[in-house]
């Protein structure tokens, strides 16, 4: 039974591009969270996929998007990136039906660098 | 809005001693409380919830939380710590919006057990 897989693990980037970071999902969960992981702090929350649509954002511009598909694989995208965006980005998945109660499960992460 | 405090940025253990990492929480209704760890580069891996019931919580590879209302308090504890218990450790709580929940993470404390 595969966990959360995203890809890719590592990668570079320049100020003002833009970056598409994929996530796939626990098998048998159907919600998907996005969160950022500055350097020394603890993860914050991007936004939430579930049937394909954004239920819950956090505090980050609107440069940060994503998406989720049928098959419940989601893509965060951040555009006109800055220096601040450098950080491990976590995927996380989850079944709605336990979504309150039940652990989020995590992908190893993507770790951006923007130079 | 809720909120973790993980008011320790580093705890110091020798191996073979007991350990305890500190978080308060501040939550409006039932505190649902998760503990997690992170490896070196690694995604966050569950280790133990707080949901109802026993206020002691036992969890993955020996370690446990006791849950206290009175002092809104959800520390982390092992009886024996282990050199390979060194990690980064993460509080968080369940936070409730509109109907749907994501999780709020406190920043984190570095365990470093000592040989």
């Amino acid at each position: 039974d595969a966990g959360v897989t995203q890809s890719p693990t590592h990668l570079i980037k320049t100020r003002g591009q833009q970056v598409t970071l994929r996530c796939s999902p626990k098998s048998g969960h159907d919600t998907v969270s996005w969160y950022q992981q500055a350097l020394g702090q603890g993860p914050q929350f991007i936004f939430q996929y579930y049937e394909e649509e954004e239920r819950q954002r956090g505090n980050f511009p609107d440069r940060f998007s994503g998406h989720q598909f049928p098959n419940y694989s989601s893509e965060l995208n951040v555009n006109a990136l800055l220096l601040g965006d450098s950080a491990l980005y976590l995927c996380a998945s989850s079944l709605t039906g336990t979504s309150v109660t039940g652990e989020l499960f995590f992908g190893e992460g993507s770790r951006l660098t923007v130079l | 809005a809720q909120s973790v405090a993980q008011p320790e940025d580093q705890v110091n253990v020798a191996e073979g001693n007991p350990l305890t990492v500190k978080c308060t929480y501040s939550v409006s209704g039932n505190p649902y409380l998760f503990w997690y760890v992170q490896y070196p580069n690694r995604g966050l891996q569950f280790l133990l919830k707080y949901i109802t019931g026993d206020n002691l919580v036992k969890g993955s590879y020996g370690f446990e939380a006791e849950f206290n209302k009175s002092q809104t308090s959800f520390h982390l504890k092992k009886p024996s710590a282990l050199v390979s218990d060194s990690a980064l450790y993460f509080c968080a709580v369940r936070a409730i919006y509109s109907g749907y929940s994501t999780l709020t993470f406190g920043k984190g404390t570095m365990l470093l057990v000592s040989p």
